[in-house]
């Protein structure tokens, strides 16, 4: 397996405008998490999916984000509109069992100007 | 979750054994003690995962005393390329990998 894989690995965009980063687990693995990374908030968890359902979305900034997962092999968040405090390194994991070890992708470096 | 307590950096020089430590003294009897290595530009990358006693790899090795209120990562002669953030998550096997700040290792030559 390639390993989780993410897209686009940078992706620049004005405020304002929709930004939608992808993300493709690992075959067969049943969880997947997406992650923000600041350097002044650190790592935080946006929200995680079971089986393809969201099963907490705490960690979603607010309403301008929103994660789907139409299938065990694709998964989406999307910012709408982006603002430039949004900018920051998006990471997408997934891992086969609740306790099982996570592979992270190799995230989407997001700018918004 | 169990709140943990780790040192925010730790440098070292090649060669050495580098140890950290990170406080979890609210562990359950449920969880599990899970360190991640997150070099710069990358994703965390999982190191090692022990419930008590003594835990050893081709990385790393993961000591946890009895009352489990606590837990050593150990890493031996580090390298230059140990240089990284090492992550302590405490959690039951349901857990929702939630990361802190993490200790910044920094080896120096």
């Amino acid at each position: 397996d390639a390993g989780v894989i993410q897209s686009p690995r940078h992706e620049v965009t004005e405020m304002g405008q929709e930004v939608t980063l992808r993300c493709k687990p690992i075959s067969g693995h049943d969880y997947l998490f997406w992650y923000r990374q600041t350097m002044m908030r650190g790592l935080e968890l946006l929200i995680y999916f079971n089986n393809n359902v969201p099963i907490d979305d705490s960690g979603m900034p607010e309403d301008r984000f929103s994660a789907k997962m139409p299938n065990a092999s694709f998964s989406t968040l999307k910012i709408q509109p982006s603002e430039p405090r949004d900018s920051a390194v998006y990471f997408c994991a997934s891992r086969l069992w609740s306790g099982d070890e996570a592979f992270f992708g190799q995230g989407t470096r997001l700018t918004v100007v | 979750l169990a709140k943990t307590t780790q040192p925010i950096s730790m440098d070292s020089y090649e060669g050495q054994e580098v140890n950290i430590t990170c406080s979890h003294n609210n562990i359950a009897t449920n969880d599990y003690i899970t360190w991640y290595q997150q070099f710069p530009s990358q994703g965390p990358r999982f190191i090692i995962q022990g419930y008590k006693t003594k835990v050893t790899n081709e990385v790393a090795s993961l000591f946890i005393p009895a009352d489990r209120k606590s837990s050593t990562l150990s890493l031996p002669r580090v390298s230059l390329s140990d240089t990284a953030v090492y992550y302590c998550l405490v959690g039951p096997n349901d857990y929702k990998l939630s990361f802190g700040a993490g200790t910044t290792v920094t080896v120096r030559a």
